[in-house]
């Protein structure tokens, strides 16, 4: 299994431009979630999904939007980049939900914007 | 919601035992403790999980005391590997309607010297 995986790596985006964080999960997973952190700090919950068609917000969600259509993939849509958004993105699966459950997490993706 | 408190830094060396403590007080009923392994660059790890008294596996032991408003990572002879940081979770086994959002504090930076 490849487990979780994000696309890009690292990305410059222009102030006002919009991007797609692609993410991929091959372990079947109900649940994913995608987190920001920024320097030196802890992971942020942006959205999450607990399964294909159902979407909610997390503690940071404006400037996102998010989508599941299926159970392997769940985007992270920025919409007019702004410079607050500069940050590493995380996306991450479990099995179960709650706090009992074990989340795993992609290699991130780098978002810079000037 | 249980919110958790941990050192900012810790610093050791190769070959002692490292003892990373995290308070919960407000810790319910339900509620299991959670810790996550993050290296740089990385997204975070899963270790170790427990409701209470004291759990092992082959990286870690979590020790929970009776009233549960505490819990304690134990990394037995770290080695410069260990290096990174550490994060302490603490939610129930549910979503509750929407209400657990996974919480990732700044985490104890831990640093292993030579």
């Amino acid at each position: 299994n490849a487990g979780v995986t994000q696309t890009p790596k690292f990305r410059i985006l222009k102030i006002g431009q919009s991007m797609t964080l692609q993410c991929t999960q091959d372990m079947n997973h109900n649940y994913m979630y995608w987190y920001r952190q920024d320097p030196g700090m802890g992971l942020k919950l942006i959205y999450y999904s607990v399964g294909a068609g159902i979407t909610d917000k997390g503690e940071v969600p404006n400037g996102y939007n998010v989508s599941r259509s299926t159970t392997e993939d769940f985007p992270l849509r920025l919409e007019l980049a702004a410079p607050s958004q500069t940050s590493v993105y995380f996306c991450a699966s479990s099995y179960t939900q709650g706090g009992h459950n074990e989340q795993f997490f992609g290699p991130g993706t780098r978002l810079t914007v000037l | 919601l249980a919110k958790t408190t941990q050192p900012i830094s810790m610093d050791s060396y190769e070959g002692q035992e490292v003892n990373i403590t995290c308070s919960h007080n407000n810790i319910a009923t339900n509620d299991y403790i959670t810790w996550y392994q993050q290296f740089p660059s990385q997204g975070p790890r899963f270790i170790i999980q427990g409701y209470k008294t004291k759990v092992t596996n082959e990286v870690a032991s979590l020790f929970i005391p009776a009233d549960r408003k505490s819990s304690t990572l134990s990394l037995p002879r770290v080695s410069l590997s260990d290096t990174a940081v550490y994060y302490c979770l603490v939610g129930d086994t549910g979503w509750s309607g929407g209400s657990y959002i996974p919480t990732f504090g700044r985490g104890t930076s831990l640093i292993v010297h030579p």
